[in-house]
């Protein structure tokens, strides 16, 4: 069966670095659009970031410029490098799978992980 | 981005209710327009696909209307189970979701 499972989450002071990894099974990684998607205390969900099956990328403006999204599919793993991180950062961070994409773009999650916290505090 | 506005915020009901929540898009997107319910400690999961279209296995108690920038989202009976947070999400361009709706019992 499929299965996601993130690691990395933790505490890291404003302006630090942190790099989440999630491990995929039980479908073939290489063939899917792969996605963060975060949920802050309190707040509601926000997609921040995709990588396509040909490795094609994007980010929400939230994050451009410090994040990096990044896949090895020999690995079948997916990577979160965040740079610069902030306090409004603290958020638990979904991976998750997309079935299908639209004008290269994901559509939905039919998949999710079950989670890393990250908490940006001095 | 387009911008997802859903409304209420939040909303408080009686079992056997109807209830109705909306999203509002900032720009057309036809039909690309998905629901959510999320139960905290649990994943989000897919009711509504495409507007209208009703996952596999989910109540037809749920159900989803419009297209363009205007939609619907509607539990025609509300049962204790249903306590959750509901999102719409959009993928006409870079998905985005709505702000969510948080649902409970009088």
């Amino acid at each position: 069966q499929v299965q996601l499972v993130e690691s990395g989450g933790g505490l890291v002071k404003p302006g630090g670095s942190l790099r989440l990894s999630c491990a995929a099974s039980g479908f073939t990684f290489s063939l899917y659009y792969m996605s963060w998607i975060r949920q802050a205390p309190g707040k509601g969900l926000e997609w921040i970031s995709y990588i396509s099956d040909s490795d094609t990328k994007y980010y929400a403006d939230s994050v451009k410029g410090r994040f990096t999204i990044s896949r090895d599919t020999t690995r079948n793993s997916l990577y979160l490098q965040m740079n610069s991180l902030r306090a409004e950062d603290t958020a638990v961070y979904y991976c998750a799978r997309a079935p299908s994409s639209y004008k290269g773009s994901p559509t939905s999650i039919d998949y999710w992980g079950q989670g890393a916290l990250v908490t940006v505090s001095s | 981005d387009i911008q997802m506005t859903q409304s209420p915020s939040s909303l408080s009901a009686s079992v056997g209710d109807r209830v109705t929540i909306t999203c509002q898009a900032s720009q057309d997107i036809s039909n690309h327009l998905h629901w959510y319910q999320h139960k905290p400690g649990k994943a989000p999961e897919l009711l509504i696909y495409d507007a209208f279209n009703l996952e596999a296995g989910v109540p037809s108690r749920f159900s989803g209307s419009g297209s363009g920038t205007h939609f619907t989202f509607t539990i025609s009976s509300l049962q204790t189970e249903d306590i959750a947070t509901y999102y719409c999400q959009q993928y006409n361009l870079f998905p985005t979701f709505g702000q969510g709706t948080k649902l409970e019992i009088e």
